[in-house]
């Protein structure tokens, strides 16, 4: 258990479907990370939160909405999706954006049908 | 921009076999580098970890990981896996100054033991 929790585990959605994945922590960090984790492709970075800003986007298509209202929430809201961003989503989060060690969550399996 | 290179990308050992799993990068300064593990089902977690210093570094579970500058490598051993240590193993790395926000991840390898 490192302190990092998403819900749901499992997200079965429609390309139709509106949904909210989240994140919680209750380390005390002031940074939160959404990656999304791909079969044979390397974890991509998509978004970073500092002190609930968002201080990086890594080009993530607009169909994926961050939202982080208070440190230790981070919600990722998902509409109109393609099967290709069906993936594992890994929340992380870290003292600080600068701080060279994350702790992360088990993750969302996302399919998209 | 850094890249992370994992050449295997699935590993089959016996138990007490030797591990060696290859990292490299491309980085044109100074870089943090990490390995982390994924259990079957867990998340994922940290090995270990280089800054500075020694570059022969001890992590959990009887790993370690030699930072080699001229080669741009940081390889992954274990003189001996045991079945437990089946999982995803990935290699990361971040800019020296520039935190977790400039995370690069490689692709990861697939270990399979095998008892």
């Amino acid at each position: 258990e490192t302190g990092v929790t998403q819900t749901p585990r499992h997200l079965v959605m429609g390309m139709t479907n509106k949904k909210s994945l989240k994140c919680e922590q209750h380390l005390g960090h002031n940074a939160m990370y959404w990656y999304k984790q791909s079969a044979k492709k390397p974890l991509e970075l998509m978004f970073v939160y500092s002190l609930e800003e968002r201080v990086e986007n890594n080009s993530v298509p607009s169909r994926f909405s961050p939202e982080c209202p208070n440190s230790s929430h981070l919600f990722l809201h998902l509409h109109t999706l393609q099967p290709e961003d069906s993936a594992l989503y890994l929340c992380a989060s870290s003292q600080d954006q600068l701080e060279t060690e994350a702790f992360f969550g088990q993750g969302t399996r996302l399919t998209v049908v | 921009a850094q890249s992370v290179s994992q050449h295997n990308h699935h590993v089959i050992l016996s138990e007490a076999a030797s591990l060696e799993l290859g990292c490299n990068y491309s980085y044109g300064g100074t870089v943090n580098l990490f390995w982390y593990v994924q259990y079957p089902g867990q998340h994922l977690q940290l090995l270990l970890k280089y800054f500075s210093g020694d570059p022969l570094v001890k992590g959990i579970k009887g790993f370690e990981a030699e930072f080699i500058k001229s080669k741009f490598s940081f390889n992954l051993r274990k003189p001996s896996v045991q079945w437990s240590d089946t999982a995803e193993y990935f290699c990361a790395v971040t800019p020296h100054s520039g935190g977790y926000q400039k995370v690069t991840f490689g692709t990861g390898t697939k270990l399979q033991v095998i008892p």
